[in-house]
C-alpha cells in the first residue's frame, strides 16, 4: 500500500534555530516528491518538487533532500523565523495509468520568540 | 492575479441539506481537483478533472458530485450533507496533470450538524 509517513508529528523550536523534518515513503512507482507549507487557515503552498535524480533542492532557507534508495526525504529549515510556524506536508507522486498524489499527515512546526 | 478562488470560506449545514462549493481559477490550468482535509490525516482526493467536460473520481467520491463546463470553474456539490462530511475542503489546479505543481485555494470549512 502506498504510504507517506512524517515525523515528528509536531515540533516547537526557538526563533533563529534550525530544524529538520522527516518523511519516509513506500510509494511505487515513484514520480516525484514535494514539500508543501500550509499556514493555519490557508491552502498548501509548494516549497520544492524533486524527481528521482535530484538529491538536494533549496528554496531560500528551506533545503529538501531525497534518498531514493532508502525512500526518505528531509526538509531542513535554517535560521527559523516566526513566519515559519506552519504545517509542512510531504507528498509523493506515483504513476499508475495516471498520476496519484499520496499525502503525508504533516508536521506542525511552532516557532517561539 | 487571483489564482484559485474558493467560496464560501465557512459554511454550516444541517444534515440532509445540499450545497455547492465554488472554485474558480484564472491561470488557464487544465487540471483541477477537490480534496478534503481531516485532522491527523493527509489530504484525500474527492474528484478531479483533466479538462473541460471531463471529470473522474478520486479516493473518496461518495456523496459528492462535480462538473466542469468551463476551464475556469470546477464546483463541488454535496448532495445530502452528513456529519461525516464535516471537513475542510480545498480546490487545486495544475497546469497539465496531477504531476505538475498544484496551486490551492484558501479552503472552505464545512460543518454539518
Amino acid at each position: 500500500k502506498n504510504q507517506v509517513e512524517q515525523s515528528p508529528q509536531s515540533l516547537i523550536i526557538l526563533e533563529g534555530k534550525n530544524c529538520t523534518l522527516q518523511c519516509n515513503y513506500t510509494v511505487s512507482p515513484f514520480s516525484n516528491l514535494r514539500w508543501y507549507k500550509q499556514d493555519t487557515g490557508r491552502g498548501p503552498v509548494s516549497l520544492t518538487i524533486m524527481t528521482f535524480s535530484e538529491n538536494t533542492k533549496s528554496n531560500g532557507r528551506y533545503t529538501a533532500t531525497l534518498d531514493a534508495d532508502t525512500k526518505q526525504s528531509s526538509l531542513h529549515i535554517t535560521a527559523s523565523q516566526l513566519s515559519d510556524s506552519a504545517s509542512y506536508i510531504c507528498v509523493v507522486s506515483a504513476y499508475n495509468s495516471n498520476y496519484q498524489l499520496i499525502w503525508g499527515a504533516g508536521t506542525k512546526l511552532i516557532i517561539k520568540p | 492575479n487571483a489564482g484559485v478562488t474558493q467560496t464560501p470560506k465557512f459554511q454550516v449545514l444541517k444534515t440532509g441539506q445540499s450545497m455547492t462549493l465554488q472554485c474558480a481559477q484564472d491561470m488557464n490550468h487544465e487540471y483541477m481537483s477537490w480534496y478534503r482535509q481531516d485532522p491527523g490525516m493527509g489530504l484525500r482526493l474527492i474528484h478531479y478533472s483533466v479538462g473541460a467536460g471531463i471529470t473522474d473520481q478520486g479516493e473518496v467520491p461518495n456523496g459528492y458530485n462535480v462538473s466542469r463546463s468551463t476551464t475556469e470553474d470546477f464546483p463541488l456539490r454535496l448532495l445530502s450533507a452528513a456529519p461525516s462530511q464535516t471537513s475542510v475542503y480545498f480546490c487545486a489546479s495544475s497546469y497539465m496533470d496531477g504531476n505538475t505543481e498544484a496551486f490551492f485555494g484558501q479552503g472552505t470549512r464545512l460543518t454539518v450538524v
